[in-house]
Parts: structure tokens; sequence; C-alpha cells
């Protein structure tokens, strides 16, 4: 079974400019949370879909928006990069609301963002 | 606040010579703490959840137990291909169901 796929793999951007990442959850998988990484730290809460609904939200600014679509795949995007939002992005998928117990969640393989 | 905190930093081992990673958590209603593999450059790959004190899990040279403060990761007779950042994070219960990571271990194994 393939697990939690994101794209692309890196990605290099100029400060001001506009990235969307995608990722796709695992099959039957409803939750989709995306997680900020810096270098040497754990990762960062950004936000959380359920059913197609943003279920949680982080202490992100609002250049970061995200959305999920009918088939669970979702998409993260930031406006206006700035020199530190150069990070690992993560997605992390699970079967059940964010709010439930025994919510395991499981990553995918990230996307290398670098702003220069 | 809700935090987790991992010690030590870094960890040098030699292969065969077992030892134990710490993860204490302060956290209003602890819903689930969860251990995470993460090699560099990857995503974090799931090991372990533990939902009440005084639960174990196992899985090949790892063990993960739960007190009502902090977790510990055991681990028996590590092997090179245990070198790895060892993550652990907690879900509080009032919270929107996101993980609270701490910083990580650094592990590394020499033969």
């Amino acid at each position: 079974d393939a697990g939690v796929t994101q794209s692309p793999t890196h990605l290099i951007k100029t400060r001001g400019q506009h990235v969307t990442l995608r990722c796709s959850p695992i099959s039957g998988h409803k939750s989709v949370s995306w997680y900020q990484q810096v270098l040497g730290q754990g990762p960062q809460f950004i936000f959380q879909y359920y059913e197609k609904e943003e279920r949680g939200r982080g202490n992100f600014p609002d250049r970061f928006s995200a959305r999920q679509f009918p088939n669970y795949s979702s998409e993260l995007n930031v406006n206006a990069l700035l020199l530190g939002d150069s990070a690992l992005y993560l997605c992390a998928s699970s079967s059940r609301q964010g709010t439930s117990v025994y919510n395991e969640q499981f990553f995918g393989p990230g996307t290398r963002l670098t702003v220069l | 606040e809700d935090q987790v905190t991992q010690s030590p930093e870094a960890l040098r081992l030699q292969e065969g010579e077992s030892s134990s990673l710490n993860c204490s958590y302060t956290v209003s209603g602890l819903r689930g703490l969860f251990w995470y593999r993460q090699d560099p450059g990857k995503g974090p790959e799931f090991l372990f959840t533990l939902y009440s004190a005084g639960e174990e899990k196992e899985k090949e040279r790892l063990k993960a137990t739960l007190t009502k403060k902090e977790s510990f990761l055991h681990i028996t007779a590590p092997k090179p291909e245990d070198s790895a950042t060892y993550l652990c994070a907690v879900q509080a219960g009032g919270s929107q169901g996101n993980l609270i990571f701490g910083k990580g271990t650094k592990l590394s194994v020499k033969p």
C-alpha cells in the first residue's frame, strides 16, 4: 500500500514569490495535517483538515493557507515568501478526526523548500 | 502551556551498548504520546503510540514506556542502522488534534 506522498520533493524560490505544495494521504484516510520543520527543531503544526473542512490552525501568519479536495488530497499555499519560510514541509494523514483518541498520524517524505 | 522536552539532545553509543532516551511532557489531559524515528532529510516514521501511564510497547530493539510525567525509549543492543533522530510528540486533551513535538534526540551508534 502506498504511504503518504508529497510533491515536489525539493523547491527553490525567491523572496516574495508564492509556492504550492501537494499531499496525497494514505488510501482511506480522511484527515490531513501540515507541519513545518526547521533544521534542528521538531515539526510545528500549521493546519489540519478533516472531511474537506479546516479543523485546526497553528500559530502561522495569514500568508499560509490550505485546502482539502473531495479525494482528500491537500494543498498548502504560502504567499509572499520570506527567507524564514525555508524548511521541510511535512504532510501527515490519519484515519480519524484530529480530536479523536487513537489518532495516529503517518508522515510523508516532505517537501524541502529553500527561499533565496 | 503544553510542552515536550527531550533529553539528551545527542547520544553516541557503541554498537551493543544499551541506553534510554527521555521525553518529559507538560500537557493538559494527555490524549496520546507518540514516538517517531526520522532519518536526515526524510519524514518522521511512526514507531509507537502510548495512551495511559504504565503502558509499554516493543518493536525489535526498541521499547517505549509511559508514566504520568514522562516517557522513555529504551534501546537494547543497538546497531549502526538505529542511528537517527528520535522524536517524541504528544496530543493534548484540549487540542485541535495536532501533535506537539520535542526537538528530538540524535542517536549515533558506532560499530
